[in-house]
């Protein structure tokens, strides 16, 4: 089972707005990642959790917010966002051992839109 | 750095054309893995091979195939006998070993395939 769910499928909120992203994996993956991917271009690596500790944060702005409650669970908390973060938000998972094969498995993704 | 090259935009073939997708990489770890992964317009990433840098054997799974040669830093896709449900964009992505490069995946630009009836 390589399964990686996310919710919402689709999101719509305004600047002011606070909301939440969340990604769940039963793999018993130890590494969880968050990507942003804009149209027609390759999703862009944004923060890495390791063991559910924070470990590459791609100078992302901080009104994203990770948040890693347990090995199997990923959130991205939202505020004041801009238009521009408008975007296919991707989770991903993995083994999470440097030495491993370590293959990075995707969710369906949440498309946000910020109006 | 990291750098992975995929040159080919966008190619369209007929349904049971084979159809081959380039990629180059570019890193300075000497032992990494190599990806191709399949965004369908559904928007989800589904993985679909992966090869390290110290095996070069090529491979065959179904209609799948891959020709990866380090002496060109090269690691080509082939789809043969091309299905309508192939049509998709197909990125390439490279993984380093080292204890900065392993968490990031570095992707190409992305190969959009077009398969008509």
């Amino acid at each position: 089972d390589t399964e990686v769910t996310q919710t919402p499928k689709h999101l719509v909120m305004g600047m002011t707005n606070k909301k939440s992203l969340k990604c769940e994996q039963h793999m018993g993956h130890r590494a969880m990642y968050w990507y942003k991917q804009k149209a027609k271009k390759p999703p862009e690596l944004m923060f890495v959790y390791s063991y559910e500790k924070l470990s590459i944060n791609e100078s992302v702005p901080s009104r994203f917010s990770p948040e890693c409650p347990n090995s199997s669970l990923l959130n991205l908390h939202l505020h004041a966002l801009q238009p521009e973060d408008s975007a296919l938000y991707l989770c991903a998972s993995s083994q999470g051992s440097q030495g491993s094969t370590d293959t990075q498995y995707f969710g369906p993704g949440t498309r946000l839109t910020v109006l | 750095a990291q750098k992975v090259t995929q040159a080919q935009t966008e190619i369209s073939v007929v349904e049971k054309e084979d159809v081959t997708l380039d990629c180059v990489y570019e890193t300075r770890d000497t032992t990494y893995y190599l990806f191709w992964y399949k965004q369908p317009p559904s928007g989800e990433l589904v993985f679909l091979i992966r090869r390290n840098s110290f095996d070069e054997q090529n491979e065959i799974s179904g209609r799948y195939s891959w020709n990866f040669q380090k002496s060109t830093s090269s690691f080509n896709f082939t789809i043969t006998a091309s299905q309508v449900v192939d049509s998709a964009v197909y990125f390439c992505a490279l993984r380093g070993m080292t204890t900065d490069s392993w968490g990031k995946l570095q992707f190409g630009a992305g190969t959009q395939v077009v398969v008509t009836p």
